[in-house]
């Protein structure tokens, strides 16, 4: 099983809609929980950390599911400039003093009009 | 701010040569990367530098990936002898973070895309 898991999609949606992601990981250890975007044939930026609680920063939303290790990603009223890939990225405890980052595949996203 | 800074932009050689990238990353950012990104596929970390000491270099195919940080800022990547396989998008990486904190952003640069024939 690979330590993180994404859908690669492609996700066709149309302006408006809602979509949601999620993304499963293997190591129950795993501390912090984060989204990036990429657009084509760019660097991956943060979207947004994953907490415990659960966030949201404007039509986005991200939650956490310990139990059944996976997080998600909800965006709402889909825009034309939603169109990206978005990255799962967990990190994982330290083993050699240093926490580890790992990416999933990500998830293309296409918002049609 | 500036941003992480890496050159070239884009690079083509022939498989057996040898090619090295740079990175720049932002000022005062203790932690530096470098990932490989596969067509299709996340950013795989190779090396990870915390100042100019490698804190895991665990995914680095050592036998022909070097990569350095002399004066803890600037690092260099190399590949030696490429293969056909090393067709990629390296990334640079940095962050503000201590060893053992666990929730920090990374930014990211622009990359070098890499094209071995």
């Amino acid at each position: 099983r690979k330590e993180v898991e994404q859908d690669p999609g492609p996700f066709n949606v149309p302006e408006g809609a809602t979509v949601a992601f999620n993304c499963t990981y293997s190591n129950s250890a795993s501390q912090s929980f984060f989204w990036y975007r990429q657009d084509c044939r760019k660097e991956p930026k943060l979207l947004m950390s994953v907490y415990s609680s659960g966030n949201e920063d404007g039509r986005f939303t991200a939650q956490l599911n310990r139990a059944s290790q996976y997080i998600s990603l909800l965006i709402r009223d889909s825009k034309l400039s939603d169109s990206a890939t978005y990255l799962c990225v967990v990190n994982l405890p330290p083993t050699s003093g240093t926490y580890k980052y790992i990416f999933g595949t990500g998830t293309r996203l296409k918002v049609l009009a | 701010e500036a941003g992480v800074a890496q050159s070239p932009r884009y690079k083509i050689i022939e498989k057996r040569q040898s090619v090295a990238f740079w990175c720049n990353p932002i000022s005062g950012h203790a932690t530096l990367y470098w990932y490989q990104q596969i067509l299709g596929q996340g950013p795989k970390l190779l090396i990870q530098f915390q100042n100019n000491g490698v804190v895991d270099d665990s995914q680095l195919p050592k036998d022909r990936f070097s990569a350095e940080r002399l004066k803890g800022v600037d690092s260099t990547l190399k590949i030696q002898p490429a293969k056909l396989e090393d067709s990629a998008v390296y990334l640079c990486a940095s962050s503000s973070t201590t060893t053992w904190e666990s929730s920090y952003e990374q930014y990211f640069g622009p990359g070098t895309r890499l094209t071995v024939t």
